[in-house]
């Protein structure tokens, strides 16, 4: 069955440098890939999508890789701030039909001063 | 901006009792969804729908039901609440072929 990996445990690091999360799916190649951060107690919040011929995309602060090969995409906050602090969910539409999405369990991220 | 509201932030109900949980979509959206969060489960699928009147099963749908009147409302409703049903409640709604999801602000329900 389809399945998306986020790292569990929470990401700590300082204020100021680069933070990586990783999501890792299996058997399945999707179209496009979706990253969302969810504050506590709120909803999830659209922040990228990426396409499967794209390899990089970029907004701001924000950067998103996708390798298909791999099965990998890679959610970087460069500069990073304790705003940026939240839980970051990766999403993949198995059913191709652009539909339905499922998500990662999501990554924990706290920026400290 | 899309807007995506609940009809409650918080409830508490007892066992047994019948519960309706309301989301309003004001982007004229063709699907909704309702959702569930668990800790270290995190987003479970209940039930979506892709028009009026239409519902799919998602990964959870048992205990749960659902209804899509109006195109902009749609309702999931706990027939009989039991104390497994706690939890943070999150409606969705999208358009187009890409699926980007709306969510309102969620429902943290509590069954006694």
């Amino acid at each position: 069955s389809q399945k998306i990996e986020q790292n569990s445990e929470a990401l700590n690091i300082q204020e100021g440098k680069t933070a990586t999360l990783t999501c890792n799916y299996t058997n399945y190649s999707p179209a496009y890939l979706q990253w969302y951060r969810q504050d506590p107690g709120r909803g999830p919040v659209f922040l990228l999508l990426i396409r499967e011929n794209e390899k990089e995309k970029r907004k701001e602060r924000l950067k998103v890789t996708f390798d298909t090969t791999l099965k990998q995409s890679l959610f970087h906050i460069t500069a990073s701030q304790p705003a940026d602090s939240a839980t970051y969910l990766c999403a993949l539409d198995f059913t191709g039909g652009g539909n339905k999405l499922t998500f990662g369990t999501g990554t924990q991220l706290k920026v400290e001063l | 901006d899309v807007k995506v509201t609940q009809s409650s932030r918080y409830l508490v109900k007892r066992t047994g009792e019948k519960v309706f949980l309301e989301c309003v979509q004001d982007m004229d959206h063709e699907n909704m969804f309702w959702y569930r969060q668990d800790p270290g489960l995190g987003l479970r699928l209940i039930y979506f729908s892709y028009d009026v009147k239409m519902k799919e099963k998602g990964d959870i749908p048992e205990g749960y039901s659902v209804s899509r009147e109006k195109k902009e409302r749609f309702s999931l409703i706990l027939e009989s609440a039991s104390t497994n049903q706690t939890s943070m409640y999150l409606c969705a709604s999208s358009t187009g072929d890409l699926g980007t999801q709306y969510f309102g602000p969620g429902t943290r329900l509590l069954v006694l």
